[in-house]
């Protein structure tokens, strides 16, 4: 089973709206961490925001928030008044303490295009 | 600018040929990640070091190996290369082996095989 889903392959969102991009997850460790990564065409992968599995309030950044739903398995990024330059790829990726140590598991990633 | 340095950028080879990438950590990271971002397999973790030691093995092909040096930077040693083998290498530094936190990415090696 995959770990991390997300499953929208692409997004497509107006300049200066609110655009949620879908991320589940599996998993049977009680300590995990579930991560947004932003990958522009030029390649370097960009970190967004983190979320802890036990933390109890939602984690936000900026125009980043993280709609974190423990019982549904569910991590939302949530992208406030879009940008030009938010059109990239987006990862979800989480790590699980006790199974995989520190290495994150990845999602197949969402294309967002935010148009003028 | 996330600290984490990986050089070459971009390289070309033929197929059967041997590369090395280099990958220098944050000031302060002891722990070393690569993954290889590829089209069909989306982002696959290869291998971790901490301060010197292989701390956890992925999907690294045994024509792959990799290091860590004393001085804490990073090889990753492509051999007997195939057209398969194109892909993005990142490498991702973290303080700690347990990582509680983020993970900062370098601007990966993309490496072409024709």
């Amino acid at each position: 089973a995959q770990k991390i889903t997300q499953t929208q392959p692409g997004m497509f969102v107006q300049e200066k709206e609110a655009v949620t991009l879908d991320c589940t997850y599996d998993t049977s460790d009680p300590s995990y961490g579930l991560f947004w990564y932003k990958q522009p065409s030029s390649g370097e992968m960009i970190f967004l925001i983190y979320q802890g599995s036990y933390d109890q309030q939602n984690a936000t950044e900026g125009r980043y928030s993280l709609n974190f739903q423990k019982a549904r398995k569910s991590a939302n990024l949530v992208i406030s008044a879009s940008q030009l330059g938010d059109s990239a790829m987006y990862f979800c990726a989480m790590r699980e303490q006790e199974t995989s140590g520190s290495r994150l598991t990845f999602g197949e990633g969402t294309q967002l295009t935010v148009n003028p | 600018d996330s600290g984490v340095t990986q050089t070459p950028k971009h390289l070309i080879t033929a197929t059967g040929q041997r590369v090395t990438l280099r990958c220098s950590p944050r000031s302060g990271d002891l722990s070393v990640y690569w993954y290889q971002q590829s089209l069909d397999q989306g982002l696959q973790f290869l291998i971790q070091y901490y301060n010197g030691e292989e701390r956890a093995k992925g999907n690294i092909l045994e024509r792959f190996s990799a290091q860590q040096f004393p001085d804490l930077h990073s090889e990753l040693n492509l051999s007997s290369l195939e057209l398969g083998d194109s892909a993005l290498y990142f490498c991702a530094s973290s303080v700690d082996p347990i990582n509680t936190g983020e993970l900062f990415f370098g601007e990966g090696s993309r490496l072409t095989v024709l």
